[in-house]
């Protein structure tokens, strides 16, 4: 099946820096990636859904000044995690949309620690 | 508005055990429901799907069937193995690409 990258897979800092995840398809193009949060023994959260070359679209009650997500190629999404605190530690995933069977491909995962 | 329940694990079970993990969905329309699997260190990565009521996805031997009247999406295997530990999420979509994922149970099975 197709693959989806994220890096890092793991990141620890400081309280009030920013931090930023990448998300590629390493072997499909996608216009459409989804950015996920996962909490303890809960469900993965969609934050939002990335387009290629336009603007993300969030979900409810999530900052998109926080949270900021940049889809400038068709193979690369990232999410920024601006001015980082404690309660945004967390596992964060991005999936891709192959666009012509309508599967989504998931990345690994990464996870912040903000300390 | 749309949600998944699945069962909390962890759940173990001894090598050639019969698996079933609960998953109970609500939602408008007609979604699709899917099965992910999640092994350790990796994505998840689907596992089956079913599109529409009373289709049966399989894969791997695991089998879960789209049941509209009680609106569930159990899966079952027959026999697991060692290698089928992982952490199991049931989710539906509907109309966008829009997943909803349950909670995520993890399956250990032991020798």
């Amino acid at each position: 099946g197709a693959v989806v990258s994220q890096h890092p897979s793991w990141v620890i800092c400081k309280s009030g820096t920013s931090v930023k995840i990448e998300c590629r398809s390493l072997d499909f193009q996608a216009t459409t990636m989804f950015w996920y949060r996962q909490f303890p023994k809960q469900s993965l959260m969609l934050m939002a859904t990335s387009n290629e070359g336009s603007k993300a679209t969030y979900e409810q009650g999530v900052e998109k000044d926080k949270f900021l997500i940049n889809h400038a190629s068709l193979t690369l999404s990232t999410l920024t995690v601006t001015s980082a605190h404690p309660e945004d530690s967390s596992f964060y995933i991005c999936s891709a949309l192959l666009s012509n069977t309508g599967e989504l491909f998931f990345g690994e995962g990464s996870r912040l620690t903000v300390l | 508005g749309n949600s998944v329940t699945q069962m909390e694990g962890p759940v173990t079970l001894s090598e050639e055990a019969f698996l079933t993990i609960n998953c109970t969905y609500t939602a408008t329309g007609y979604p699709s429901l899917f099965w992910y699997v999640q092994y350790p260190g990796e994505g998840l990565q689907l596992l089956l799907k079913a599109t529409k009521a009373d289709d049966k996805g399989s894969n791997k031997g695991f089998e879960a069937t789209y049941r509209k009247e009680t609106t569930s999406f159990h899966l079952e295997k027959g026999s697991v193995q060692v290698s089928d530990s992982a952490v199991y999420f049931c989710a539906l979509a509907s109309g966008t690409y829009k997943y909803i994922f349950g909670t995520g149970t993890r399956l250990k099975v032991l020798a």
